[in-house]
């Protein structure tokens, strides 16, 4: 059984500060990691994507990922009250047809 | 969740009745998916297609059917709805080689009493 594992949460930080958030995955061959966002009542987008060890930034938000460790992170820099969500982390193993393993995710709540 | 479609949004059955979940997209892609989404146990995945005409189960199948005819459409079928398949579902289908995720529907609140 091939396992994703985050800390549920809730997680709540200020405005402005950095918001960390956390996954380990269990299947070492695991080759593509996702972290998605969902705002309560709609469905999950994609944030981020990364493949290869260190760090990927995209604006506000930077993916890292260590593979001997089998973790992955998401950081959000600035948090602002409209990153409230659920962030779900997803990873993908060679030869699954493409398909998704998903954490139970992250609520994440930042405080005005 | 442009693309991808779902009907219906909300569904209230009885235990023991039968409905199916239809799931249309416009992105010509091959590969779709179902899964069910309940309070902590993020998504899971129910049966996916990888082209049309074929079909595999996923993580929790028992209880549902699928059925892909063509390229656009995948639909989910509970033959006998039990209070346990109260969940939301997501249809979603993969971007292809060019954008390698999954694109999600907006989904279908199904409660069985």
């Amino acid at each position: 059984q091939k396992e994703v594992e985050q800390n549920s949460g809730p997680l709540s930080v200020p405005e402005g500060a950095i918001a960390s958030l956390n996954c380990t995955y269990s299947d070492r061959v695991s080759q593509s990691f996702f972290w998605y966002r969902q705002y309560s009542g709609k469905s999950p987008e994609l944030i981020m994507s990364i493949y290869s060890n260190g760090d990927k930034e995209d604006g506000r938000f930077t993916a890292q990922l260590n593979k001997a460790s089998q973790y992955v992170s998401l950081l959000i820099r600035d948090s602002q009250p409209s990153d409230s969500a659920t962030y779900l982390c997803a990873v993908r193993s060679s030869g699954s047809a493409r398909q998704l393993t998903f954490g139970s995710g992250t609520q994440l709540t930042v405080l005005p | 969740n442009a693309g991808v479609t779902q009907t219906p949004k909300f569904q209230v059955l009885k235990t023991g009745q039968s409905m199916t979940l239809q799931c249309a997209q416009d992105m010509n892609h091959n590969s779709m998916y179902w899964y069910r989404q309940d309070p902590g146990m993020g998504l899971r995945l129910i049966y996916y297609s990888a082209s049309e005409g074929t079909t595999d189960k996923g993580e929790v199948p028992n209880g549902y059917n699928v059925s892909r005819l063509n390229k656009r459409e995948f639909s989910l079928r509970l033959e006998s709805a039990a209070p346990s398949q109260t969940s939301v579902y997501f249809c979603a289908l993969h971007g292809g080689r060019a954008q390698d995720t999954q694109y999600f529907g907006p989904g279908t609140r199904l409660t069985v009493l």
